[in-house]
């Protein structure tokens, strides 16, 4: 059975704090993925990896960043955390071979930054 | 990728099949349908994609019309645990990019 998972389901920081969320998949998958949801702004692409140490831009990657050393981990980093990125962050991976929208999503980080 | 149109809620007595439709009208001869379900404050979860023949697996089943403006996903025997925001989805697959869901429908089972 496929397998997501992420550190932690609940989260909160202080505004200014440098925030590490990990996730982690056991299926062996080339691509990685890091969204966020926000109510009524739907699923929002930050990063994603297609391999290990690539990376590239999803569509709101301002004021994250990521780390991927090994091909089961994909790391994203709030370097200075901020009130409005409080949000549910979702890890998502996908085998090249299935293509770009089979993915499976790990169960979700509820970040709350005050 | 071609834009999708799902009614906003539906409901489904347990045990009876949840039929959820899709309108697809613009889509491509290359473009795939998936469909994922989101339960409250859960991840998305991938249930099947298809392109032009009907497709079935363990969760549901897709039937696709002839000339692949619409769809359907049949739940065959819905159960409490399938109360979800279902999304349909028409996309072309290939690299990896992201995915974007629309506003789905609300599936709610009624014991």
């Amino acid at each position: 059975d496929v397998k997501v998972t992420q550190s932690s389901r609940y989260l909160v920081k202080r505004t200014g704090e440098k925030v590490f969320l990990e996730c982690v998949q056991d299926m062996d998958h080339e691509n990685m993925f890091w969204y966020r949801q926000d109510p009524g702004l739907g699923l929002r692409l930050i990063y994603f990896s297609y391999d290990v140490k690539m990376k590239e831009k999803g569509d709101i990657p301002e004021g994250y960043s990521v780390s991927r050393e090994k091909k089961e981990r994909f790391s994203l980093i709030l370097e200075s955390a901020s009130t409005n990125q409080t949000s549910m962050y979702l890890c998502a991976s996908s085998s090249r071979s299935a293509g770009r929208y089979e993915q499976y999503f790990g169960p979700g980080t509820r970040l709350t930054v005050t | 990728d071609a834009k999708t149109t799902q009614p906003t809620s539906m409901d489904c007595a347990e045990g009876r099949a949840a039929n959820l439709p899709c309108n697809h009208s613009t889509i491509s001869g290359n473009e795939y349908v998936y469909w994922y379900r989101q339960i409250h404050s859960q991840g998305p979860q991938y249930i099947i994609h298809g392109l032009k023949n009907n497709e079935t697996n363990e969760m549901a089943s897709l039937i696709i019309t002839e000339d692949r403006k619409s769809s359907t996903l049949i739940l065959p025997h819905a159960t409490l645990r399938d109360t979800a925001v279902y999304y349909c989805i028409v996309s072309l697959s290939g690299s990896a990019r992201q995915l974007t869901f629309g506003s789905g429908t609300q599936l709610t089972v009624l014991p």
